[in-house]
């Protein structure tokens, strides 16, 4: 299985913060990963997608980058809204479909 | 716009078992594969089965391999999941999720899984 490692898994920061969360793949797997965020409570919804692309609806301040191993999800300007779990997950063609730990982002 | 509804959950004890069910309402259900994602309490994801959207090919974690069968209903637009032999470790939050393709895998980067359905709890437990 690919494994896939997130850091930091919990991390405090304050509104209009910039932060970025990484993500690493046991094995190349091109662009085939993809963001969700998750709300206590909440199903988990999907943010970015393709690396790099993101979701409709989703607002600029979210964006992704990387391709290979590494990759990292930025949030430019931190809102209150966007307090919660992310979570990095591939999409290769070799199931399972193996998501990240998940990052805690809390209020500083 | 596109739904997911999630059903089925509850209380079984250990050996027991349970079918979940997803209703799907919004898109031509046929043509997307479906996937199955469960959360233990304080967890994180676990992607446990998919199944094409012609329902002709199922995958599962091992985690859940000879226990669980997946399937799908695409004249009742609803997706399955028939929990068997169920244990301690597979208590959870269990969502249905929707693929970007009529496949599960696909030679694509832009596979991912949207919209989720709000979950479903299941509770193993004697």
């Amino acid at each position: 299985d690919i494994q896939m490692t997130q850091s930091p898994l919990s991390l405090s920061a304050s509104v209009g913060d910039r932060v970025t969360i990484t993500c690493r793949a046991s094995q190349t797997i091109s662009s085939y990963l993809n963001w969700y965020q998750q709300k206590p409570g909440r199903a988990p919804k999907l943010l970015i997608y393709a690396a790099s692309n993101l979701q409709s609806g989703v607002p600029s301040r979210f964006s992704g980058s990387g391709s290979g191993t590494d990759f990292t999800l930025t949030i430019s300007s931190l809102q209150p809204e966007d307090f919660a779990t992310y979570y990095c997950q591939h999409s290769y063609t070799a199931l399972p479909f193996t998501f990240g730990q998940g990052t805690r982002l809390d209020i500083k | 716009e596109v739904q997911l509804e999630e059903s089925g959950g509850g209380l079984v004890q250990p050996g027991g078992s349970l079918r979940l069910s997803c209703a799907a309402s919004g898109f031509t259900f046929s043509n997307y594969a479906m996937n199955w994602v469960r959360q233990a309490p304080g967890k994180g994801l676990e992607w446990i089965s998919g199944i094409s959207g012609s329902g002709d090919t199922t995958f599962y974690a091992d985690s859940v391999r000879g226990r669980f069968t997946i399937s799908r209903d695409n004249s009742r637009d609803t997706l399955h999941l028939q929990m068997n032999s169920l244990r301690a470790e597979d208590a959870a939050v269990y969502y249905c999720a929707k693929g970007t393709f009529a496949v599960v895998v696909v030679g694509t980067q832009y596979n991912r899984l949207d919209p989720w359905g709000q979950g479903t709890l299941v509770t193993v437990s004697s």
